[in-house]
């Protein structure tokens, strides 16, 4: 069975700070991973994937985030925050591919960002 | 565009009351997916299908029920057996290698 540990329900960093927001999986075959992001009241929107490609993953509104598979952590970066960028984040796990896949996405309990000015 | 369209955005439920949450995609996605999300616990899964009259059960599924009739269509009936119905419902739809398209949600709250 898959599942994601998202280490931090809240994660508080300053404009212009690094963000680091901290995920690790576990899972029996190759996983596919994702990053999304979720502002209040909305549904989720997918920042980055990882799909046995290339183990450094660039996202959109420039976050990355790079597969580890000794430490089986997927973490989410971005060098420099921005005020906008105050929102939840979730990471989540697919044994079952990219997209279509048998059971969904398995997620983590999610990560509150927030930005100090 | 496409895309999935979750409604309403808002749902009153009264005690003992069933109600329907309709998710529609027009991306031609097979699979669908209902996830139920509370504060601090995630998104934990609810049903899922992958083809037309074809569903299996989530993690959570007691006191939920599902069709899938037709490829763009998945509503979800919240049943009077589901305790604690109030929650952010989201819909998601997928196909393989096209990943994950997720709806805007429906708030629903017990009155």
């Amino acid at each position: 069975a898959q599942s994601v540990t998202q280490l931090g329900s809240h994660v508080s960093v300053s404009e212009g700070a690094l963000v680091l927001l901290r995920c690790n999986y576990s899972s029996s075959v190759p996983p596919y991973l994702f990053w999304y992001v979720q502002y209040p009241n909305q549904g989720l929107q997918l920042l980055l994937k990882y799909t046995s490609a290339a183990t450094l993953v660039k996202g959109i509104n420039g976050f990355e985030a790079e597969f580890k598979k000794s430490e089986t952590s997927f973490h989410l970066t971005k060098p420099s925050a921005h005020m906008s960028d105050a929102a939840e984040y979730f990471c989540a796990v697919s044994e079952g591919g990219s997209g279509g896949g048998a059971d969904g996405l398995t997620f983590g309990k999610g990560t509150h960002l927030i930005i100090q000015p | 565009d496409g895309g999935i369209t979750q409604s309403p955005k808002y749902l009153f439920r009264k005690e003992g009351q069933n109600v329907t949450l309709s998710c529609e995609q027009n991306l031609n996605h097979d699979a669908m997916y209902w996830y139920r999300q509370d504060p601090g616990q995630g998104l934990r899964l609810i049903y899922y299908s992958q083809i037309v009259n074809d569903f299996q059960k989530g993690d959570i599924a007691e006191g939920y029920s599902v069709s899938r009739e037709k490829k763009e269509s998945f509503p979800l009936t919240v049943t009077s057996a589901q305790k604690n119905p109030t929650a952010f419902y989201l819909c998601a739809s997928s196909r393989a290698n096209y990943g994950y398209t997720f709806g805007s949600g429906t708030r629903l709250t017990v009155v």
